[in-house]
């Protein structure tokens, strides 16, 4: 199974900074590597796929860069809205897995 | 629009059997992966089944011999059966469709259906 490490498990900001979440694998996946934000109570939403495409409908302000093992995600100026928990996931190979999630909460 | 509503969800004691529907409107099933993802209380994420196509499936290993993921493409339905199920099943169960471009990521989401396994 292919392995997610996530980091920073949490982070504390504030409306306006610079965000940045790191997810690493443990054998490279060719960029097949997505992008969710989940709020308390709600479903995942999809915000990048395929390691740097924005999917649809999703602020320019997320983006996401990497190849091989080592990706990241960007928040640009930071919401009201973004604060959230974040997750990366690998779709390479069967079983798909999640990062353990990095919690965004206001500072 | 296109919606996933996922519907079965429960109280269940451990040993017992549940089956989970997850029904599609504004798209066919038939023409895209999907699965089912949960997540337990408090926890991170976690694949559970996809339904490639009616005879092509894959399941975590943690639900391997338990669960089965299949779909109706008529009713544009996916289900999922769950037996033996144990009290580490107790979870929010999310059904999902898998994108046709990019990395098959999870594109759409429906709202969840809390499976609850205890005594």
């Amino acid at each position: 199974d292919i392995q997610m490490t996530q980091s920073p498990s949490s982070l504390s900001a504030s409306v306006g900074d610079r965000v940045t979440i790191i997810c690493r694998t443990s054998q490279t996946i060719n960029n097949y590597l997505n992008w969710y934000q989940q709020k308390p109570g709600k479903a995942p939403k999809l915000l990048i796929y395929a390691a740097s495409s924005l999917q649809s409908g999703v602020p320019s302000r997320f983006s996401g860069s990497g190849s091989g093992t080592d990706f990241t995600l960007t928040i640009n100026s930071l919401q009201p809205e973004d604060f959230a928990t974040f997750y990366c996931q690998q779709t390479y190979s069967t079983p798909w897995t999640f990062g353990q999630g990095t919690r965004v909460d206001i500072k | 629009e296109v919606l996933l509503v996922e519907t079965g969800g429960g109280l269940i004691q451990p040993g017992g059997s549940l089956r989970l529907s997850c029904a599609a409107s504004g798209f066919s099933v038939s023409n895209y992966y999907m699965s089912w993802v949960r997540q337990g209380p408090g926890k991170g994420l976690e694949w559970v089944s996809v339904s490639y196509s009616a005879d092509i499936t894959s399941n975590a290993d943690s639900v391997k011999g338990r669960f089965s993921i299949s779909r109706d493409n008529s009713k544009n339905t996916v289900f999922l059966q769950m037996n033996s199920l144990r009290a580490d099943d107790t979870a929010v169960y999310y059904c999902a469709r898998g994108a046709i471009t990019g990395s098959d990521a999870f594109d759409v989401w429906g709202q969840g259906t809390m499976v609850t396994v205890s005594s």
